[in-house]
């Protein structure tokens, strides 16, 4: 079945430091891929995404490319803040011939901390 | 903000009891879905539906049932709670498939003792 793998967390990092997560998927067909961002006693919101490979997504600084021939979709941000501190999730949609009813599967998330 | 209610936000129940949690949508959207989060597991799929009194399994649906009786409301029932349900719930909509950014509720956080 379909799968996400993010890299190990937590992660620490100063203010303006240069920022990147991880994120590498098992699917059949041709998924959409998803940055998914969970600020403290909130919900989830969508960060950022990419439907075909070779998109770029990209939103608040934050940018990932969808990479088949690697099956990748890292998350980068050139100067995080303090204000990213948050949980980040990577997603996939699977798609093989037939709907997948918008069904998500998730990496296991990664803690941002950013220190001032 | 998607119009997701979520309730209730926080509960403790005890072992072997019934429970249901409900989400309610003002969008209108036809997609709903519950997921549970865990630490270390990420978000994972209980049950979803795709329309009025249509709904399927998801990853970890064992000990959940769910029901869907009006386009609004999605219902969550763990029928016997067990200690390894404790978790926060997410309820989720989308108003398509495949490319559709999901809405998430607050999410209820469930502990059982």
């Amino acid at each position: 079945g379909d799968s996400v793998t993010q890299m190990e967390g937590p992660v620490t990092l100063s203010e303006e430091a240069f920022l990147t997560i991880n994120c590498t998927y098992t699917a059949t067909g041709y998924p959409s891929l998803f940055w998914y961002v969970q600020y403290p006693g909130e919900g989830l919101q969508l960060l950022l995404k990419a439907t075909k490979a070779d998109d770029k997504g990209s939103n608040k600084g934050f940018e990932a490319t969808y990479r088949k021939e690697t099956t990748s979709f890292h998350l980068e941000k050139g100067s995080v803040q303090v204000s990213d501190s948050a949980v980040y999730f990577c997603a996939l949609s699977g798609y093989a011939g037939g709907t997948s009813y918008g069904k998500l599967t998730f990496g296991q998330g990664t803690i941002l901390t950013v220190h001032p | 903000d998607a119009g997701i209610t979520q309730s209730p936000r926080h509960k403790v129940t005890e072992t072997g009891t019934p429970v249901t949690l409900r989400c309610h949508q003002t969008e209108n959207h036809r997609y709903m879905y519950w997921y549970r989060q865990d630490p270390g597991h990420g978000l994972r799929l209980i049950h979803y539906s795709y329309g009025v009194k249509d709904t399927d399994k998801g990853e970890v649906s064992d000990g959940y049932s769910v029901s869907r009786s009006k386009t609004e409301d999605f219902l969550l029932t763990l029928e016997s709670a067990t200690s390894s349900q404790t978790s926060v719930y997410f309820c989720a909509i989308t108003g398509g498939v495949r490319d559709t950014e999901a809405f998430f509720g607050q999410g209820t956080r469930l502990t059982v003792v």
